[in-house]
């Protein structure tokens, strides 16, 4: 069956202090893949995606990177993590062009 | 893709039919509407999906104008499972979908 694994679930994280973010899925190949944010309250902010390995597309920038370093592994980083990085960070992928994306449970981030 | 407008917020009694609209008078003529929802601390869930005929699945209806400028999503009996954030989404390609802030159901006991 198709996964997706995003972990952790919560973390909490100095100012200044790097960041890595893990997401991977299992059983497809080739998935276009997603990460966004939500902050408190507000709709969610596509930040990054990738339609294959070493692929990235950054939709706003910002202090935040990622990488596809293989099919199915999605990586959200940060060299020096700011307060305004908190939030709710979803990894997406799509099962195939008409049924919509399945995303994961999604990591909670608070900077401190 | 095109944006949508929902309302913020809405109640319904247990039981009864939720039906949440949903505004996205700049469809175009090859975009879906798509709708998910967000149980709190979660990550969103998809719906249903459709393009111009209605749609019924085990979770939900879709009921689309005919002109395609406005949609509603059924939930036909409401449990208290079933409150969540709403969201209603036109896309045609796969990236990039906006979700914005979508509407808040209440199902009340």
């Amino acid at each position: 069956s198709q996964t997706i694994h995003q972990w952790p679930a919560t973390l909490v994280q100095p100012v200044g202090s790097p960041l890595s973010l893990e997401c991977t899925v299992e059983g497809t190949s080739n998935p276009n893949l997603y990460w966004y944010r939500q902050a408190a309250g507000r709709g969610l902010q596509l930040l990054f995606y990738s339609v294959g390995i070493g692929q990235i597309s950054s939709e706003v920038p910002q202090n935040l990177s990622a990488s596809r370093p293989q099919d199915r592994q999605f990586i959200l980083s940060s060299k020096k993590l700011l307060l305004s990085d908190s939030g709710f960070y979803l990894c997406a992928w799509i099962r195939d062009g008409y049924y919509g994306y399945t995303f994961g449970s999604g990591t909670r981030l608070t900077v401190v | 893709d095109a944006k949508t407008t929902q309302p913020p917020s809405m109640d319904c009694a247990e039981g009864r039919a939720a039906n949440l609209p949903c505004n996205h008078s700049t469809i175009s003529g090859n975009e879906y509407v798509y709708w998910y929802r967000q149980i709190h601390s979660q990550g969103p869930q998809y719906i249903i999906h459709g393009l111009k005929n209605n749609e019924t699945n085990e979770m939900a209806s879709l009921i689309i104008t005919e002109d395609r400028k406005s949609s509603t999503l059924i939930l036909p009996h409401a449990t208290l499972r079933d409150t969540a954030v709403y969201y209603c989404i036109v896309q045609t390609g796969a990236n990039n979908l906006f979700f914005g802030t979508g509407t808040r159901l209440t199902v009340i006991p």
